[in-house]
């Protein structure tokens, strides 16, 4: 079983759409959740980060954390064509190695 | 620039030829990782380094894998006898020491094996 698991996609909103992704995690010790975009050829860019149960927002994204179920997921509101990318969702379990999922990748149709 | 810098950010060598890359994490940062990323895949975590302690090795890599960081300022990560199968992107992200300290990447080194 893979430590961080995500659905590859593609995912394809209309512009101005709300854009949902979605993260498992094996480890339910898991502190830390993370959310990279990454455009092709580039290298991971954070873009969030989440320690409680709970909604995070952070003006167009919030992230959601679950720890009872094991889920993490990003909201992106009012998708823009700019957001067109691979979302990596990243958990660090102990504190110090993260495990990455394989990504999702997003298109946002004009 | 004060973000994570790599260099160099592209490397075309022969197999069975060694190369060298290195990284210069951002400066207040003590804790500094490695990951080599192929396509459609998530980084692959390689090791990291705290000040310049390796504390941790991924099971998974060669002993023709090495790197260091003798200062804890900037680390290298050499990587022997190349293999075709060792082309990637290599990337480096460096942190605080903090619960959960969020990692910042450089741009990465690209390594094509021929």
């Amino acid at each position: 079983q893979k430590e961080v698991e995500q659905n590859s996609g593609p995912l394809s909103v209309p512009e101005g759409a709300i854009a949902s992704l979605n993260c498992t995690y094996s480890d339910r010790g898991s502190q830390s959740f993370f959310w990279y975009r990454q455009y092709s050829g580039k290298s991971p860019e954070l873009i969030m980060f989440i320690y409680s149960n709970g909604d995070k927002e952070d003006g167009r994204f919030t992230a959601q954390l679950n720890k009872a179920s094991q889920y993490v997921s990003l909201l992106i509101r009012d998708s823009q064509p700019s957001d067109s990318a691979t979302y990596l969702c990243a958990v660090n379990p102990s504190g110090n190695q993260f495990y990455f999922g394989t990504g999702t990748s997003l298109t946002v149709i004009p | 620039d004060t973000g994570v810098s790599q260099d160099p950010r592209h490397k075309i060598t022969k197999r069975g030829q060694n190369v060298t890359f290195r990284c210069d994490p951002i400066s207040e940062h003590n804790r500094l990782y490695w990951y080599r990323q192929t396509l459609g895949q998530g980084p692959e975590f390689l090791t990291y380094f705290q000040n310049e302690a390796q504390l941790e090795k991924s099971r998974l890599l060669s002993d023709r894998f090495s790197a260091e960081r003798p200062k804890g300022s900037f680390s290298t990560l050499e990587i022997q006898r190349t293999e075709q199968g060792d082309s990637a992107m290599y990337l480096c992200a460096s942190s605080l020491v903090v619960a959960g300290g969020e990692q910042y990447f450089g741009p990465g080194t690209r390594l094509t094996v021929t």
